[in-house]
C-alpha cells in the first residue's frame, strides 16, 4: 500500500527564510504524489504534484517540490517564506487503480512563519 | 480547473438526527467520488470510495449503516450520517474523479464542517 510520512508536526520559520517541509512515501508502484495547504476551517488547496515526469516540480505560489526516488523524499521547499504561507500542510501520495485513486494522506505539518 | 461544489457548508444539528451532505461535480461527470473525514488539527482519512451506480466501498472501521453514500448520478454523490452523536463532529470533504481520467487528477470540495450537539 502507498504511504506518506510527514517529518515534523510543526514547522517554525522566520518571515523571508527558507521554507523546508518534509515528506517520505512509500510504493510498490511509480508513485503519484502532492502537496496540499490548509487554510484555518477551509478546504484543501493543490499547490503541485508529481506525475512521473520532471523530477522538479513548481507549485503555485513559489513552492517547488523535487522527486528524489533514491531517498525516496518529496520535500516541499520555498526560497522566502511570507507570512500568509502561515497553514497546514499536507503531504499525499495517490493509491492504485484497485483504490480508485483514492488519496492517502501524511499527518500534516503546522507551517508558522514570525515576523 | 473543474469544481466540485459540497452543500452545505456548516451545519449544527442535535444528537440523534440524520444529516446530508452532498457533493457536486459542476462541470465535469464523476464516475469516482470519495469522502474523507478530518478531526480537529488531524488529517484527513478516507471513509469511503463510491463509483456512479455501485455501491461505496468503506475503509475498515467505517460503519456503513452508519454513514450511508448514494452516488446516484455522474454529478451527485451524497454522505448521510444517521442517528448522528458529538463524536461524529467533523469535517466532512469530498473529492471527485472524472471518466478516463488519471490517477493523478481528482478534484477536492470546500468541505463540510459538522457539529453534533
Amino acid at each position: 500500500a502507498q504511504s506518506v510520512t510527514q517529518l515534523g508536526s510543526h514547522v517554525s520559520v522566520s518571515e523571508g527564510a527558507l521554507v523546508l517541509l518534509r515528506c517520505n512515501y512509500s510504493s510498490s508502484v511509480p508513485p503519484y504524489l502532492f502537496w496540499y495547504v490548509q487554510y484555518p476551517n477551509q478546504g484543501l488547496q493543490l499547490l503541485l504534484k508529481y506525475t512521473s515526469a520532471a523530477t522538479l516540480v513548481k507549485g503555485i505560489n513559489g513552492f517547488e517540490a523535487e522527486f528524489k526516488k533514491s531517498e525516496t523524499s518529496f520535500h516541499l521547499t520555498k526560497p522566502s517564506a511570507h507570512m500568509s504561507d502561515a497553514a497546514e500542510y499536507f503531504c499525499a501520495v495517490s493509491g492504485n487503480s484497485s483504490s480508485g485513486y483514492a488519496l492517502n494522506f501524511g499527518k500534516g505539518t503546522s507551517l508558522l512563519v514570525t515576523p | 480547473g473543474a469544481v466540485v461544489s459540497q452543500h452545505p457548508s456548516r451545519v449544527i444539528c442535535k444528537s440523534g438526527t440524520s444529516v446530508k451532505i452532498e457533493c457536486r461535480s459542476l462541470d465535469f461527470q464523476a464516475t469516482t467520488m470519495f469522502w474523507y473525514r478530518q478531526f480537529p488539527k488531524q488529517s484527513l482519512m478516507l471513509m469511503a470510495t463510491s463509483n456512479e451506480g455501485s455501491k461505496a466501498t468503506y475503509e475498515q472501521g467505517v460503519e456503513k449503516d452508519k454513514f450511508l453514500i448514494n452516488h446516484a448520478s455522474l454529478t451527485l454523490s451524497t454522505l448521510t450520517v444517521t442517528s448522528a452523536h458529538p463524536e461524529d463532529s467533523s469535517f466532512y470533504i469530498c473529492s471527485a474523479r472524472g471518466r478516463g481520467l488519471r490517477g493523478d487528477t481528482q478534484y477536492f470540495g470546500p468541505g463540510t464542517r459538522l457539529t453534533v450537539l
